[in-house]
């Protein structure tokens, strides 16, 4: 089975801490994905990956930066934190362009005191 | 960019009763995606539909993909407690998909 790990289910930090969330597949998948789930928002997505280094913005780039060093792990960093990214983040990944399964991680809730 | 809505946002149904969620993209879409996510759990795929007019079938569940390949839509038959969750529809635009906001199911048994 495809296995998307996201290392911290929940986190509490504060207004301008630097917050790292990790994820990790284990499928040797080209592309990975960041996402924030909200209420009546429904998933929007920060940025993607599509090989090793490569990183492209979403909707929703702005306070958020990504890193992929290693194809099987995709960091979403927010170097800055703000009450508003107070969020459930949800990380993906695929095999196929434009087509294919996403597979989820669990999600990763931020509350930003 | 290519926007993704989808209606109704809620929907309480009986146990028995019939649901459908529906999916409208600004754009043509090469595909479309379905996911569910239980409460307290993340998305999980249900199906991709690629093909105009395709219609495809899992047991309760049946999918649509309309003609001009902007539209789509998830009918549950006889509603089952085990189908609560949230539905959401996704387009694939290049690299991403783009989600619906989602159809929140509540069913009351």
């Amino acid at each position: 089975d495809v296995k998307v790990t996201q290392s911290s289910r929940y986190l509490v930090k504060r207004t301008g801490e630097k917050v790292f969330l990790e994820c990790v597949q284990d499928m040797d998948h080209e592309n990975m994905f960041w996402y924030r789930q909200d209420p009546g928002l429904g998933l929007r997505l920060i940025y993607f990956s599509y090989d090793v280094k490569m990183k492209e913005k979403g909707d929703i780039p702005e306070g958020y930066s990504v890193s992929r060093e290693k194809k099987e792990r995709f960091s979403l960093i927010l170097e800055s934190a703000s009450t508003n990214q107070t969020s459930m983040y949800l990380c993906a990944s695929r095999w196929g362009f434009g087509t294919g399964e996403l597979f989820f991680g669990e999600g990763s809730r931020l509350t930003v005191l | 960019g290519q926007q993704v809505m989808q209606i109704p946002q809620y929907q309480h149904v009986q146990e028995g009763e019939d649901f459908t969620t529906y999916c409208n993209s600004s754009t043509t879409l090469s595909n479309i995606q379905w996911y569910k996510q239980r409460p307290g759990g993340h998305p999980v795929f249900l199906i991709q539909l690629v093909k105009s007019g395709e219609v495809k079938k899992q047991k309760r569940l049946t999918f649509q993909f309309g003609e001009a390949k902007k539209n789509s839509s998830l009918h549950i038959t006889a509603t089952q407690t085990t189908d609560v969750g949230t539905y959401f529809c996704a387009g694939n635009s290049g690299y991403a998909l783009n989600f619906g906001k989602g159809t929140s199911l509540l069913v009351t048994p």
